[in-house]
């Protein structure tokens, strides 16, 4: 039973556009979420967190929007840059455990 | 500069044998977690410990024990009894449980 799903396997964007990546959660009592990225061969990176009593939260060229009604959050990234081809997870936060979706591979094209 | 170290970054083991798999972290950080991925699964929890001589089991941990003798250190043993053992297996830590997780680079374990 998947409580954190990332139901787009891969997502390619042209370099300098928006990319949106999404994420749909089942369990209502998830208090805190999380993106990362995710390069080959290496550990995953904290990218940017959005807490639930919170609809939008930017850093940079990274925004996160949440929707608890929908159980939904995305990450958009703009302008998207070539460094941003990697793959990104999204996570969520209840008492003492992150449960993590099964990630999205963004492709930046040139 | 503060991090998770994982060692080593590839090992090959034969089918029977237990291995050990070391992470340590200079962070101060209370918690510490052992997570697999394969292939489309994304991560998945194997153990965490939120506090030394304390763990608890995740999603995945037949096959897989830990120890927490040290606040530092989390190593992983995956044992013979663990029917699919090789994959990538990440390491992370984080000052409370609900905080963002700090990954080390991972080990890919290959069963010859």
């Amino acid at each position: 039973d998947q409580q954190v799903k990332q139901n787009s396997p891969s997502l390619s964007v042209q370099e300098g556009r928006i990319s949106i990546l999404n994420c749909d959660y089942t369990n209502s009592m998830f208090d805190y979420f999380l993106w990362y990225k995710k390069y080959p061969a290496e550990g995953p990176t904290f990218l940017i967190s959005i807490s639930s009593i919170k609809d939008k939260n930017e850093d940079g060229r990274f925004t996160v929007f949440l929707n608890k009604s929908a159980k939904h959050l995305s990450l958009h990234i703009v302008p998207s840059q070539p460094g941003d081809s990697a793959v990104y997870f999204c996570a969520a936060s209840q008492y003492d455990k992150i449960i993590f979706g099964k990630g999205t591979r963004l492709h930046i094209l040139p | 500069d503060g991090g998770i170290t994982q060692s080593p970054k590839y090992l090959f083991r034969k089918e029977g044998q237990n291995v050990t798999l070391s992470c340590e972290q200079n962070l101060n950080h209370d918690a510490m977690y052992w997570y697999r991925q394969d292939p489309g699964q994304g991560l998945r929890l194997i153990y965490y410990s939120q506090i030394v001589n304390d763990f608890q089991k995740g999603d995945i941990a037949e096959g897989y024990s830990v120890s927490r003798e040290k606040k530092e250190s989390f190593p992983l043993t995956v044992t013979s009894a663990q029917k699919n053992p090789t994959a990538f297996y990440l390491c992370a830590s984080s000052r409370r449980p609900d905080q963002p997780q700090h990954f080390g680079d991972g080990t890919r374990l290959s069963i010859l």
